[in-house]
């Protein structure tokens, strides 16, 4: 199964500043990756697919890149709402797998 | 707004047996896939379970295969997982996930459930 390594654990960013999170598949799993946020209690949120295409409602500050096996989340102008893990999710084969998240915290 | 709710979670004796389910709302159900996925405490996320929109073809995680069964009721707009025999490691809060397509190839996990949570213990 193709592994997603998510780095780093634990980022402490400050509001107003930018925050960026990388993901790296053991194998090339094209554009096919996913981000999600996820706050306690929450049903997870879908931010970006296709790597670089934001969802719906989702806002500009938050950025998707990569292709291949490196891809990265970057959020600028960070706001309160923001501390949240993130997690990124594979989905170029079966099994579905997931980077083991980072806890984004002031 | 598209809506999944899980339910059903416990606690339960290791190699008991336990079902949750998913109502969904908001969306045309029979036209997606969707996804059981587990997340232990304190780790990532981990996908179980599939199943196309119409119920005829499923995939399993490794860990699961054999002893869960992920099936779904189109009339009832449900989603269900039936887990047997279950060990401590099963212990997690399960999410029920859409797909953003009918077969689930190439295609992301658009929106989740806030999950319903299951423990396996003596």
């Amino acid at each position: 199964e193709i592994v997603m390594t998510q780095s780093p654990a634990t980022l402490s960013v400050s509001p107003g500043e930018r925050a960026t999170v990388s993901c790296r598949a053991t194998q090339n799993i094209d554009d096919n990756l996913a981000w999600y946020q996820h706050k306690p209690g929450q049903a997870p949120r879908l931010l970006v697919y296709g790597a670089s295409t934001r969802a719906t409602g989702i806002p500009a500050r938050f950025s998707g890149r990569g292709s291949g096996t490196e891809f990265t989340l970057t959020i600028i102008s960070l706001q309160s709402g923001d501390y949240a893990v993130y997690y990124c999710l594979q989905y170029y084969t079966w099994p579905r797998t997931f980077g083991g998240g980072t806890k984004l915290d002031i | 707004q598209v809506q999944l709710v899980e339910s059903g979670g416990g606690v339960v004796q290791p190699g008991g047996s336990l079902r949750v389910s998913c109502a969904a709302s908001g969306f045309t159900f029979t036209n997606f896939g969707l996804h059981w996925v587990r997340q232990a405490p304190g780790k990532g996320p981990n996908w179980v379970a599939f199943v196309q929109h119409d119920g005829s073809n499923s995939r399993y995680a490794d860990s699961v295969k054999g002893r869960f069964t992920i099936s779904r009721d189109n009339s009832r707009n449900t989603l269900y997982l039936q887990m047997n025999r279950l060990r401590p490691e099963d212990t997690a809060k399960y999410f029920c996930a859409k797909d953003r397509s009918m077969m689930g190839n190439l295609y992301h996990i658009d929106v989740w459930g806030k999950g319903t949570t299951v423990t396996v213990s003596s």
